[in-house]
């Protein structure tokens, strides 16, 4: 049974560029939240998805922004990347009904130079 | 106010004692809490997971939840090296409009050979 699995695993931008990271949820999920990891940081809520729909957002910019495809994968954009915005982005799915935690992906690390 | 609150550490404990790890957090009307180890360059991988207060025990771990305090914690028995790693606690909180995850920082554990 596959997990969440996310791509790409390592990426470098140019501030400014704009940047795509996906998300396949680990199968029987139907939630997607996105968290942002600096370093030594604990993961910081981005947003969350269910039914094709943004539900929850966290203190981010409209910068970034999201989608979730009906087959419950989600992306996540970022626009006018900044050098702040390099961190480990991380995608986490779970069942939408019942008291459930997360199962994350390896996460997508990003550099921004 | 943080949301949810952790002591950072590092929490350095021999091998064999028990780990102590506590949390605090914000919204009185949280109900679901969980506690995820990440080692350094992985991914968070949930390990307990408590909605009710009191104790809930799992192996060495026993996860500790006190509603009125507003309280969490998690105690590792017998710990060993292996658990050397980055604790989160991580609580779901929102209202019918949507819930969200919110993680503490996290609390770095060293065990001791």
């Amino acid at each position: 049974d596959a997990g969440v699995t996310q791509s790409p695993t390592h990426l470098i931008k140019t501030r400014g560029q704009q940047v795509t990271l996906r998300c396949s949820p680990k199968s029987g999920h139907d939630t997607v939240s996105w968290y942002q990891q600096a370093l030594g940081q604990g993961p910081q809520f981005i947003f969350q998805y269910y039914e094709e729909e943004e539900r929850q957002r966290g203190n981010f910019p409209d910068r970034f922004s999201g989608h979730q495809f009906p087959n419950y994968s989600s992306e996540l954009n970022v626009n006018a990347l900044l050098l702040g915005d390099s961190a480990l982005y991380l995608c986490a799915s779970r069942k939408d009904r019942g008291l459930y935690g997360y199962t994350f992906g390896s996460g997508t690390r990003l550099t921004v130079v | 106010q943080k949301e949810v609150e952790q002591n950072s550490g590092p929490l350095s404990v021999p091998e064999g004692a028990i780990a102590s790890l506590n949390c605090t957090y914000s919204d009185r009307v949280s109900q679901s809490f969980f506690w995820y180890r990440q080692y350094s360059g992985k991914s968070p991988e949930l390990i307990m997971s408590i909605y009710s207060n009191g104790d809930k025990e799992d192996g060495r771990f026993t996860a500790q939840l006190n509603k009125a305090s507003q309280y969490v914690s998690l105690l590792i028995r017998d710990s060993q090296p292996s658990d050397s790693a980055t604790y989160l606690c991580a609580v779901k909180t929102g209202n019918t409009g949507g819930f969200k995850t919110i993680f503490g920082a996290g609390t770095r554990l060293f065990v001791k050979a």
